[in-house]
């Protein structure tokens, strides 16, 4: 069965710099999603971020950026320039080809330090 | 707007009773599924829809209905064989399956608390 690890509950960074947060996973299959969900305060869940595994090239939208690494199952999510608003818990989710079900990370806190 | 809502925002259950919340698309997706998220944990999955009429359980369906008699609605119903319904709640939908038609969008949630 596959799983999702995100290894660090909390990180903290200070107001426009940078942090990554790290996702691994474990699956036998080659062709997959995996995405970033964020869940500020109002605790509404919005999409990041998302990768397709055949793809090599590392998704990009704005600030936000990841790390994937096929071969290690990872894939780690970069903030550039954090702002306040970026506070909330970012949650990591692998999704099959074949399989409607998304499989979740446990969540990583994110903090900004003004 | 195109989006998910989701009613009530807050829910009180008494025991033994059934409560039903509601969840409203109108991105014309294929795909709906119901999630269950507790504190300080991920999201796990109680029912998902590919179709109308159609239905399969997730991970904890026990206690647990759903419906869809149209396509842009799914409403879960939490029954009293449900003893440990307090938590967070949410609904989210998906194109169907297929390049770009994966992604799963949420809804604002529904928030339900046993008196």
């Amino acid at each position: 069965a596959q799983t999702v690890t995100q290894s660090q509950p909390e990180m903290s960074v200070q107001e426009a710099e940078t942090v990554t947060l790290s996702c691994t996973y474990d699956t036998s299959e080659s062709d997959y999603y995996l995405f970033w969900y964020k869940q500020p305060p109002s605790r509404q869940m919005i999409l990041v971020i998302r990768q397709e595994a055949y793809k090599q090239q590392n998704a990009t939208e704005n600030r936000f950026s990841v790390n994937f690494q096929k071969a290690a199952k990872s894939f780690s999510l970069k903030i550039s320039d954090s702002q306040l608003g970026d506070a909330a818990m970012y949650f990591c989710a692998y999704r099959s080809y074949s399989n409607y079900q998304l499989i979740w990370g446990a969540g990583t806190k994110l903090i900004i330090k003004p | 707007d195109g989006g998910i809502t989701q009613s009530p925002k807050y829910l009180f259950r008494k025991e033994g009773q059934n409560v039903t919340l509601s969840c409203e698309q109108n991105l014309n997706h294929d795909a709906m599924y119901w999630y269950r998220q507790d504190p300080g944990q991920g999201l796990r999955l109680i029912y998902y829809s590919q179709i109308v009429n159609d239905f399969q359980k997730g991970d904890i369906a026990e206690g647990y209905s759903v419906s869809r008699e149209k396509k842009e609605s799914f409403p879960l119903t939490v029954t009293s064989a449900q003893k440990n319904p307090t938590a967070f709640y949410l609904c989210a939908s998906s194109a169907g399956q297929g390049t770009g038609q994966e992604t799963q969008y949420f809804g604002p949630g529904t928030r339900l608390l046993v008196l």
